[in-house]
């Protein structure tokens, strides 16, 4: 398997424009993450997914951030419009939960997006 | 006040010698502690996971501790390796029902020098 694919690696954009970050899971998770990091933050969890389902968005830092996953092997993080602050590296993760036991998360390589 | 702290900030070893990590928390309830790995320039990777009935799990050269009474975790590193070099990041799920009510600690840098 591939693991977690993100594209774009890397994004320049200028304040004020529209950002869509993509991923593709690991084929068989059922659970999917979107995580912000930065240097003064750390790494935050912005919303996460079980089957296709947002089931937590309360990471989401305000109205300019939406998440979708419109299927079992897509999702998409936008942000509209963008601004300086949004500038971080977001990493997609997925999981599969077997039993009782807590699921292994497996993290995409990130985007690097920077807001200019 | 972040519920998960880690000490050191950063530190920097000789490669062969061996180093210990560690993580305090506040949350309450606890459901499980994971360490995960993270090179620079790259996605976590997961090391261990450990539910509170765990004391030690390991992985290679890795070994993590749990004292779910003191609320305190370890990740000793033995015998390391160039390869090392990362930050570790000690996270702690809050919840018995929702496995992914995580909070994070900010990592602590972990140098390995020939």
């Amino acid at each position: 398997d591939a693991g977690v694919i993100q594209s774009p690696r890397h994004e320049v954009t200028e304040m004020g424009q529209e950002v869509t970050l993509r991923c593709k899971p690991i084929s068989g998770h059922d659970y999917l993450f979107w995580y912000r990091q930065t240097m003064m933050r750390g790494l935050e969890l912005l919303i996460y997914f079980n089957n296709n389902v947002p089931i937590d968005d309360s990471g989401m830092p305000e109205d300019r951030f939406s998440a979708k996953m419109p299927n079992a092997s897509f999702s998409t993080l936008k942000i509209q419009p963008s601004e300086p602050r949004d500038s971080a590296v977001y990493f997609c993760a997925s999981s599969f939960i077997s039993g009782l036991s807590p699921g292994e998360q497996f993290f995409g390589p990130g985007t690097r997006l920077t807001v200019l | 006040k972040n519920q998960v702290e880690q000490s050191p900030q950063s530190l920097i070893i000789l490669e062969g010698k061996n180093c210990t990590l560690q993580c305090n928390y506040t949350v309450s309830p606890f459901s499980n502690l994971r360490w995960y790995k993270q090179d620079t320039g790259r996605g976590p990777v997961s090391l261990t996971i450990m539910t509170f009935s765990e004391n030690t799990k390991s992985n290679g050269r890795y070994t993590a501790t749990l004292d779910a009474d003191t609320k305190q975790s370890s990740l000793h590193i033995t015998a390391s390796q160039l390869s090392d070099s990362a930050s570790y990041i000690c996270v702690v799920s809050g919840s018995v029902t929702d496995d992914y009510k995580l909070s994070f600690g900010a990592g602590t840098t972990v140098t390995v020098r020939a």
